[in-house]
């Protein structure tokens, strides 16, 4: 799978906002999504795999969903508080293997 | 911490030469991917093994080889470097390599070509 888009680049929020980011993916030979969070000078963290169309997950104030047929995913953060500043990256799977083929991520930064 | 061990942490060496990145993955888990981040590239992946044997490769350049060994732990050789080699070299690992498993990141080894 190539052509991974994420959107925005990148963003700057208040504390307390809530946010979302949009990852577009091509929906041909789709296997699953994943999202990871990468916080600066520490290593990506696994948040999300999604596999079916229509899935929802959720992990705290963070929750995505997942569109296969049109190809995209997005991301939630409510109520985003300053430890969310990270970049998170998400990677479609094309194949039944571990292969992630990552976008260049949406940079979150949320103010104090 | 992910469970996953990378050494060394930091590398310099110059151009021309080799050297051997190595990781050990989470206990239990059988798979172990390599990715690169340059400067101006974002995460990209190299390679992946299952239980010793190549599972997928990405756009992994001839200089580079990797093997994963009984115990499991892998390594990463890099030869013939050049200062476009310069970046981030991550390690991860899963249980069995599954499309559906996520991957667990080590800290990463930092190269740096002179």
């Amino acid at each position: 799978i190539l052509n991974v888009e994420q959107s925005p680049q990148s963003l700057h929020v208040q504390e307390g906002d809530s946010t979302n980011f949009t990852c577009s993916f091509p929906s041909s030979n789709f296997y699953a999504l994943h999202w990871y969070r990468w916080e600066t000078a520490k290593s990506p963290e696994a948040l999300f795999v999604m596999t079916l169309n229509g899935d929802e997950k959720k992990k705290g104030r963070i929750s995505a969903t997942l569109n296969t047929k049109e190809g995209y995913s997005y991301l939630y953060i409510k109520g985003s508080q300053p430890e969310d500043s990270a970049t998170y990256l998400c990677a479609p799977l094309g194949s039944n293997t571990g292969k992630l083929i990552f976008g260049q991520g949406t940079t979150l930064q949320v103010k104090p | 911490d992910s469970g996953v061990t990378q050494t060394p942490k930091h590398l310099i060496t110059a151009t021309g030469q080799r050297v051997t990145l190595r990781c050990s993955p989470r206990s239990g888990d059988l798979s172990v991917y390599w990715y690169q981040q340059s400067l101006d590239q974002g995460l990209q992946f190299l390679i992946q093994y299952y239980n010793g044997e190549e599972r997928a490769k990405g756009n992994i350049l001839e200089r580079f080889s990797a093997q994963q060994f009984p115990d499991l732990h892998s390594e990463l050789n890099l030869s013939s470097l050049e200062l476009g080699d310069s970046a981030l070299y991550f390690c991860a690992s899963s249980m069995t390599g599954g499309y559906n498993q996520p991957q667990h990141f080590g800290d990463g080894t930092r190269l740096s070509i002179l």
